[in-house]
């Protein structure tokens, strides 16, 4: 079975400030996907990134960067300088890499609150 | 181009009548999923269709919930009986298939409210 967790409920951040998204999961497979996906108030889900298992390699695009440990099966979102259009439901989630097995298996959401 | 789209966008029902949730993915896509998202929960993944048919159906809760996909693009997401426990955003995702990853394009979702 698959499990994301993401422990940190809600986090609140003032303007410019750098903040952290944690997220560890759990699977049997020896080969996933990891992702992580925006939900702003509006409701829809955004993607953001998508990273497979045997690629450790750390990314950045622009403001948010990803670090991804296999060894402690941490997946951690950093996003540097934050605005307040940041703010939203941040989700963590693992399939399976075989066509069959990609339905997703999300975490329970960070709701992120940057203040101006 | 347009993306995936869900009707109706809310439905508010009473305990024990039927519902239907309508999902058009993006034209092409075989691949068709559907997640529950309870308030304040990550989407819960429900049933996955490949063409018309369900090749994971793992997550439907119980028989009261069931989906077709008759054609293979529309799908139909049905709940009989509806309990106040149905109550969630139902979302809707596609992709198309193939050996490489294909990202999965989520609707904006049906809000259902069972009174």
């Amino acid at each position: 079975a698959q499990k994301v967790t993401q422990a940190q409920t809600e986090i609140s951040v003032v303007e410019k400030e750098d903040v952290t998204l944690d997220c560890v999961y759990e699977t049997r497979d020896t080969t996933y996907y990891l992702f992580w996906y925006k939900q702003p108030p509006s409701g829809e889900l955004v993607f953001l990134i998508r990273r497979n298992s045997f690629d450790e390699q750390n990314e950045i695009s622009g403001r948010y960067s990803w670090n991804f440990q296999k060894s402690t099966s941490s997946f951690n979102f950093t996003i540097t300088a934050s605005q307040v259009v940041d703010s939203a439901v941040y989700f963590c989630a693992l399939s399976g890499f075989s066509g069959s097995a990609r339905q997703l298996t999300f975490g329970s959401g960070t709701q992120l609150t940057v203040l101006p | 181009g347009a993306g995936v789209s869900q009707t109706p966008s809310n439905k508010v029902t009473e305990k024990g009548k039927y519902v239907e949730l309508r999902c058009d993915p993006i034209s092409g896509h075989t691949a068709l999923y559907w997640y529950r998202q309870s308030l304040g929960q990550g989407p819960e993944f429900l049933i996955y269709f490949q063409g018309t048919g369900a090749a994971d159906d793992s997550g439907l809760p119980n028989d009261r919930f069931f989906a077709v996909r008759p054609e293979g693009s529309v799908s139909t997401l049905k709940i009989q009986r509806t309990e106040r426990g149905d109550s969630a955003v139902y979302l809707c995702a596609s992709s198309s298939t193939g050996p490489l990853y294909n990202e999965q394009f989520f609707g904006p979702g049906t809000r259902l409210t069972v009174l």
